[in-house]
């Protein structure tokens, strides 16, 4: 099964970019992973679909600040001019036929 | 729009069984997958299982699989999950989540039901 890998801090300051990547076990490639955002004491919010190629589709509402790429095994996501209000947990996800994954998060924090 | 509408909190003592319901509105439950996926306190997600509406096939994730089950009532649009033996380490919140397919990124979830297993 998919194995989906993130570090389990960063950091940014405000009005920064900042790049949080999940990377996709060998063996694996080119599949389709989601992210989503879950700030503190909330549910997750779904974020966007990012395939193999680097194509994104965001979610209704989310805004332009967050992006999505990828090379190789890595898959990113890009918050641009980072707000306050985006620190938060990042999950990445992934599925095949038998099971459905996610990273182990990445808690964003400003600097 | 999807709409996901959880049951309240739950305490339970080791050993027994709970049923956590999620509502959906703005669809009909038949037309979605439905997955539950599960966090622990101060831990990450946990996908526990998903319901196919295509082939009507529930997945169990192994860790969990003989202890729970996922359920549907498609006359008033509500997915069920009963877990069984309940132990310590099931203190989590819950959340049902669906998407546009069964084979397709998670992106509506419930607000998620917190159970306590406490003696």
């Amino acid at each position: 099964q998919p194995v989906l890998t993130q570090s389990s801090s960063a950091s940014a300051s405000l009005g920064s970019s900042v790049k949080l990547t999940c990377t996709l076990s060998s063996g694996h490639i080119r599949y389709i992973i989601a992210w989503h955002q879950q700030q503190p004491g909330k549910a997750p919010r779904y974020l966007m679909k990012l395939e193999g190629s680097g194509s994104y589709n965001k979610g209704s509402g989310v805004p332009d600040r967050f992006s999505g790429s990828s090379s190789g095994a890595d898959y990113y996501l890009t918050i641009s001019n980072f707000q306050s209000e985006d620190e938060a947990d990042y999950y990445c996800e992934t599925w095949d036929s038998n099971t459905r994954v996610f990273g182990g998060g990445t808690k964003l924090t400003v600097l | 729009q999807v709409q996901l509408v959880q049951s309240g909190a739950e305490v339970k003592k080791p050993g027994a069984s709970v049923k956590v319901s999620c509502k959906v509105s703005g669809y009909t439950l038949t037309e979605l997958p439905m997955h539950w996926v599960r966090q622990a306190p101060g831990k990450g997600l946990e996908w526990m299982g998903g319901f196919d509406p295509v082939d009507g096939e529930t997945i169990y994730a192994q860790k969990i699989q003989g202890r729970v089950i996922m359920t549907a009532d498609t006359s008033t649009d509500t997915a069920y999950m009963e877990l069984r033996s309940l132990g310590s380490q099931d203190t989590a919140v819950y959340y049902c989540a669906t998407g546009r397919g069964y084979f397709a990124p998670i992106d509506y979830w419930g607000q998620g039901t917190l159970v306590t297993v406490s003696s």
